[in-house]
């Protein structure tokens, strides 16, 4: 079974405008969320993360937001800028149970 | 912030051969490594949970005797693909856990078996 899903295999978004990627887990017991990017023949990069206690944190242009009850995560980029794009991954752990998965990734696209 | 170092970034091997791959947490300890394989245009794939001092914990499917991991201690972890075959060309990407660091990654190894 998938721990964690990220339903948009890939997104294309214009120039300046808001990318929202989403990410979805299926167990409540997840107490910390991040967000990587990731560019082709590379290990991935760390972006935002988020704490449980938490439903939103904001750094510059990006900003997860995490729905505990819907068990959602996503994250925001605003304004998209081309080089943003990449794949991005979400990842969701289990700090006692030191268990970290990762999503399928998304592939963003942004258009100049 | 938190460094991974892990080499080689690339190899190519014969057939038949091994290969080691380095994880090292530069300026931490980490407590926990992970070792993901990349296919191409696929997700991450975990392979593998090593705990300083203790045997990996392989996920399904992996070979553990094909897939050796050692994590000797806190700021090591090395993964050998032994009798490698071309089937087993593929990125290889370490990540480290360490309280307060959190998780950080390699920058990954790309493997080509000839």
């Amino acid at each position: 079974d998938q721990q964690v899903k990220q339903n948009s295999p890939s997104l294309s978004v214009q120039e300046g405008r808001i990318s929202i990627l989403n990410c979805d887990y299926t167990n409540s017991m997840f107490d910390y969320f991040l967000w990587y990017k990731k560019y082709p023949a590379e290990g991935p990069t760390f972006l935002i993360s988020i704490s449980s206690i938490k439903d939103k944190n904001e750094d510059g242009r990006f900003t997860v937001f995490l729905n505990k009850s819907a068990k959602h995560l996503s994250l925001h980029i605003v304004p998209s800028q081309p080089g943003d794009s990449a794949v991005y991954f979400c990842a969701v752990v289990h700090i006692t149970g030191n268990q970290f998965y990762f999503g399928t990734g998304t592939s963003l696209t942004v258009i100049p | 912030g938190a460094v991974v170092s892990q080499h080689p970034s690339w190899v190519i091997c014969k057939s038949g051969t091994s290969v080691k791959i380095e994880c090292r947490s530069l300026d931490f300890q980490a407590t926990t490594m992970f070792w993901y394989r990349q296919f191409p245009k696929q997700s991450l794939m975990l392979m593998a949970t090593s705990n300083e001092g203790s045997k990996a914990t392989y996920e399904q499917g992996v070979e553990k005797d094909k897939f050796l991991i050692n994590h000797a201690s806190l700021t090591l972890s090395t993964l050998t693909v032994t009798s490698a075959h071309p089937e087993d060309s593929s990125f290889y990407i370490c990540s480290a856990w360490g309280l307060n660091y959190g998780y950080t990654f390699g920058s990954g190894t790309r493997l080509t078996v000839v």
